[in-house]
């Protein structure tokens, strides 16, 4: 079975310091990959997208950028943190034929201070 | 380009009535439509999916929706409410035509359920 995993589950970082997330899929070969954020317990953003290795579609200009250096590991960074950063942020994985629907990590909450 | 409207930021219902989330979509083509539910601090769990057929689909814990193409729904219904079931509950869309950024899939702002005992 499929799982996915995403780490860590909270984090308190100054502004201005640099940001890694890390997202890692096992139990299936070439998926999409998704980041997305949660601001205040409402709706969900699309930050990012990936289709394959090396490939990123940004859907938000904003201060961040994604990376997949493997077929089964996402990466959100920033080099610069903004208060405005601060959220919930969410990978999730999925496929194409079959089984459309995306399935979601457990969350990332990070607090810019 | 793809978009979802979730309506009511908050329904509220009585335990054991029927209950009824609303979600519009914007896409072209015929799309994948969803439901998640999600809990406090937690990721989004699947509740279920419309990719063809039956306009009614049934999901987990008693949930169903129903598919109206010509008024582009996709509504969130459960015959007998629970506590339990209070949670936020997002729709979403995706494009099921085999291109690139048909992988992405937009979500609602979401709909806050309440049950009240």
């Amino acid at each position: 079975s499929q799982t996915i995993h995403q780490w860590p589950a909270t984090l308190v970082q100054p502004v201005g310091s640099p940001l890694s997330l890390e997202c890692t899929v096992e139990g299936t070969s070439n998926p999409n990959l998704y980041w997305y954020r949660q601001a205040a317990g409402r709706g969900l953003q699309l930050l990012f997208y990936s289709v394959g290795i090396g490939q990123i579609s940004s859907e938000v200009p904003q201060n961040l950028s994604a990376s997949r250096p493997q077929d089964r590991q996402f990466i959100l960074s920033s080099k610069k943190l903004l208060l405005s950063d601060s959220g919930f942020y969410l990978c999730a994985w999925s496929v194409y034929e079959g089984r459309p629907e995306a399935f979601f990590g457990q969350g990332t909450r990070l607090t810019v201070v | 380009a793809q978009s979802v409207a979730q309506p009511e930021d908050q329904v509220n219902v009585a335990e054991g009535n029927p209950l009824t989330v609303k979600c519009t979509y914007s896409v072209s083509g015929n799309p994948y439509l969803f439901w998640y539910v999600q809990y406090p601090n937690r990721g989004l769990q699947f509740l279920l999916k419309y990719i063809t057929g039956d306009n009614l689909v049934k999901g987990s814990y008693g949930f169903e929706a129903e598919f109206n193409k010509s008024q582009t729904s996709f509504h969130l219904k459960k015959p007998s409410a629970l506590v339990s079931d209070s949670a936020l509950y997002f729709c979403a869309v995706r494009d099921r035509r085999m291109y690139s950024s048909a992988s992405k899939i937009i979500f609602g702002s979401g709909t806050r359920l309440s049950i009240r005992p």
